[in-house]
């Protein structure tokens, strides 16, 4: 059964950083390509940012909204997906979903998301 | 970015009903390899959106013939039949043919 865990939100202030981590098990991590989502109250789901997969030289893609300030990697020995956050805004309050690329979709299976709250 | 348009924005079904939502695409979702990469997705209450529909018309594991998805190019359809309690929520329609991957506003469905 495919697992996605995430962790590592919480509040945070305006200009701050966080790190999330997203440990996935049930299935061959290194062979699989992630992406992180994020959804605000109320709104849908945004796509952030995805990372390949070795064969693919772990090259990543980013949301233009994003770019330059949140940096995606994976640790393929341990299983994990991060996502580093920094200069954080009001605006980047919301849950943070991993999820794990399949059958052409990004979204095939979602974590069950953290809470990142961005405020003074 | 691709702008997915869902209708309509709420709909209430009794149960036993048929369903359609519609979601259409500023831009044509074919891919340059032929596929279409357009999705279909369920967040019920308290939970992480699940996958039921890829590439247009594809069931994913586990879920019922009750839900179908058709369409192409620019406009397509979700329809439920037979709609159950397990099926209230919120659909999303979601494109990953062109950077960055949207996803449409969603239709929320409740009982009539």
């Amino acid at each position: 059964e495919v697992k996605l865990l995430e962790s590592g939100g919480g509040l945070v202030q305006p200009g701050g950083s966080l790190r999330l981590s997203c440990a996935a098990s049930g299935f061959t991590f290194a062979d699989f390509y992630m992406s992180w989502i994020r959804q605000s109250p109320g709104k849908a789901p945004e796509w952030l940012s995805f990372i390949r997969n070795k064969a693919n030289s772990y090259t990543t893609e980013y949301n233009p909204s994003v770019k330059g300030r949140f940096t995606i990697s994976r640790d393929d020995t341990q299983n994990v997906l991060y996502l580093q956050m920094n200069t954080l805004r009001a605006e980047d309050t919301a849950i943070y979903y991993c999820a794990k690329h399949d059958i052409g979709t990004t979204g095939a299976y979602w974590g069950q998301g953290t809470l990142v709250t961005v405020s003074s | 970015d691709v702008v997915m348009t869902q209708t309509p924005v709420s709909l209430s079904v009794s149960l036993g009903g048929q369903v359609s939502i519609s979601c259409r695409s500023s831009q044509s979702l074919v891919h340059n390899n032929g596929n279409t990469y357009l999705s279909w997705y369920l967040q019920k209450p308290g939970q992480s959106p699940q996958l039921l529909i890829y590439k247009v018309s594809n069931r994913f594991s586990g879920i019922s013939d009750r839900f179908s998805g058709s369409g192409s190019g620019t406009d397509f359809t979700l329809k439920i039949s037979r709609v159950e309690p397990d099926d209230l929520g919120v659909y999303y329609c979601g494109q990953g043919t062109q950077y960055p991957p949207t996803f449409g506003a969603g239709t929320k469905l409740e009982l009539k």
